[in-house]
C-alpha cells in the first residue's frame, strides 16, 4: 500500500500564476482533505471532498478550488498566486462514515511563490 | 479557548528522560482529538484518536489522556529515545464539521 501520495514534492511559481497540486488517497479511502501549513503555523483546513463534491470549506478565498475524480484522487488549484500562498500543502485521506476516522497524510507539496 | 493550543512550543530532553506535552482545545461541540507525530521530511503519522472523556490510550512508550470537560489532552513519552525526535501535533474535531483544527505543535529533540 503506497499510502497517500502527493505530487509534485516541490515547485516554484511566480506571483499571479496558477498552480495545480495532486493527491492520490490511500487505497480504499474515499474522502480527501487539503491543508495549508504556513511557516510557524499548524496545518489549516482548506476543504474536504467526498463523492466528488466539496463537503466543507475552511476560511480560504475562492482562488483556492479543488476537484475530486471518480477514482477518489484529488487536485488543489490556486489561481492568482500571492507571496503569502507560499506554504506546505498537505493532503489527507480517510474513510467516510464517521467523525473520528483516522486521517492519513501525504508528505506534502512545498510551494514557493516568488 | 477558541483555538487549539499546544505547549511547550519546543522541548529538548536527554535520552531516557520521560516527558509530556499539553494540548488545549475548545470543549464545546467537541467530537474527537487526534495526536500526530511528524518527523522531518516524512508524512504526519497518526498516534491516537480519542473521543471519550477520561480516555487513555497507549502505544509502546507513548500514551495520551483526554479531558473533554475542561478541554485538554496530555501526551506522555516514557524513556525518550533519539528516534522520538519529531514534532507532535494535536488536532480537535467538532461535532459540526469534518475539519481537523490543528495546534502549532510541540517540537521534541532527544539527544543521546
Amino acid at each position: 500500500d503506497a499510502g497517500v501520495t502527493q505530487s509534485p514534492t516541490h515547485l516554484i511559481k511566480t506571483r499571479g500564476q496558477q498552480v495545480t497540486l495532486r493527491c492520490s488517497p490511500k487505497s480504499g479511502h474515499d474522502t480527501v482533505s487539503w491543508y495549508q501549513q504556513a511557516l510557524g503555523q499548524g496545518p489549516q483546513f482548506i476543504f474536504q471532498y467526498y463523492e466528488e463534491e466539496e463537503r466543507q470549506r475552511g476560511n480560504f478565498p475562492d482562488r483556492f478550488s479543488g476537484h475530486q475524480f471518480p477514482n477518489y484522487s484529488s487536485e488543489l488549484n490556486v489561481n492568482a498566486l500571492l507571496l503569502g500562498d507560499s506554504a506546505l500543502y498537505l493532503c489527507a485521506s480517510s474513510l467516510s462514515g464517521g467523525y473520528n476516522t483516522e486521517a492519513f497524510f501525504g508528505q506534502g507539496t512545498r510551494l514557493t511563490v516568488v | 479557548i477558541l483555538n487549539v493550543e499546544q505547549s511547550p512550543q519546543s522541548l529538548h530532553v536527554q535520552e531516557g528522560d520521560s516527558t509530556n506535552f499539553t494540548c488545549s482545545f475548545p470543549s464545546s461541540n467537541f467530537y474527537a482529538l487526534h495526536w500526530y507525530r511528524w518527523e522531518t521530511a516524512k508524512s504526519p503519522e497518526a498516534l491516537f484518536v480519542m473521543t471519550l472523556n477520561g480516555d487513555e490510550k497507549k502505544k509502546g512508550r507513548i500514551s495520551a489522556t483526554l479531558n473533554t470537560k475542561e478541554g485538554y489532552s496530555y501526551l506522555y513519552i516514557k524513556g525518550s529515545q533519539p528516534e522520538d525526535s519529531a514534532t507532535y501535533l494535536c488536532a480537535s474535531k467538532s461535532n459540526s464539521g469534518y475539519a481537523l483544527n490543528f495546534g502549532k505543535g510541540t517540537s521534541l529533540l532527544v539527544t543521546p
